[in-house]
């Protein structure tokens, strides 16, 4: 079974604190994703990465940065955290559509971390 | 820009019932097209999954038909039990971007 594991269920941050979401999946996928979900406004995607070191851009990347350094392990950092960052931050991870493993293969998600920033 | 609509935002029915949930999708060229269920303060765990190729897929008690040309795919659900209380969501990923576009989900009540 595919895991992708998030480090904290849930934190609580103060404002200006430098914040750390971390995400691991153990299926050696390709793509990798941060999402917040918050009421009223679905699941919006902040930043995903299709490889290492590489990211794109998601919807609402603004006051949020990723690194990729590992294909397994995908960070989302809150450079200085603001109470408009609290929020259900969702990670998920697939295959690349495109690839041969890809385009019948669901993406899966970890159990979220729910983060308060006061 | 691929928008996902969910229709209804909201149901409620009794133990037993048959039931239809709807998702329409703006831009037909999709790899595929996934159906997530997720209860409160979890993550979300994917149900269904049917490629661009496929009409439908069955799971269960669940059966979810996709018609691209129509830009609609349902989600149905047999003789709905209390368990089955959750909201629904719906996923497409475009053929030429690597990124899913979600619906806002629908939040099913089944009252025993």
């Amino acid at each position: 079974d595919v895991k992708v594991t998030q480090s904290s269920r849930y934190l609580v941050k103060r404002t200006g604190e430098k914040v750390f979401l971390e995400c691991v999946q153990d299926m050696d996928h390709e793509n990798m994703f941060w999402y917040r979900q918050d009421p009223g406004l679905g699941l919006r995607l902040i930043y995903f990465s299709y490889d290492v070191k590489m990211k794109e851009k998601g919807d609402i990347p603004e006051g949020y940065s990723v690194s990729r350094e590992k294909k397994e392990r995908f960070s989302l950092i809150l450079e200085s955290a603001s109470t408009n960052q609290t929020s259900m931050y969702l990670c998920a991870s697939s295959f690349l559509p495109s690839s041969v493993r890809g385009g019948n293969q669901p993406q899966h998600f970890g159990d979220g971390t729910r983060l308060s920033i006061l | 820009k691929q928008e996902v609509t969910q229709i209804p935002a909201a149901l409620s029915v009794p133990e037993g019932e048959n039931l239809v949930l709807n998702c329409s999708f703006t831009d037909s060229a999709i790899y595929n097209l996934q159906w997530f269920r997720q209860d409160p303060g979890k993550g979300l765990t994917s149900l269904l999954l049917i490629q661009s190729s496929q009409r439908e897929q069955t799971s269960g008690r669940l059966n979810a038909s996709l018609d691209k040309s129509s830009g609609r795919s349902t989600l149905y659900i047999a003789a709905s039990q209390p368990g089955d209380s959750a909201t629904y969501l719906c996923a497409v990923i475009e053929r030429n971007f690597n990124k899913f576009y979600f619906g806002s989900g629908t939040k099913l009540n089944v009252k025993p």
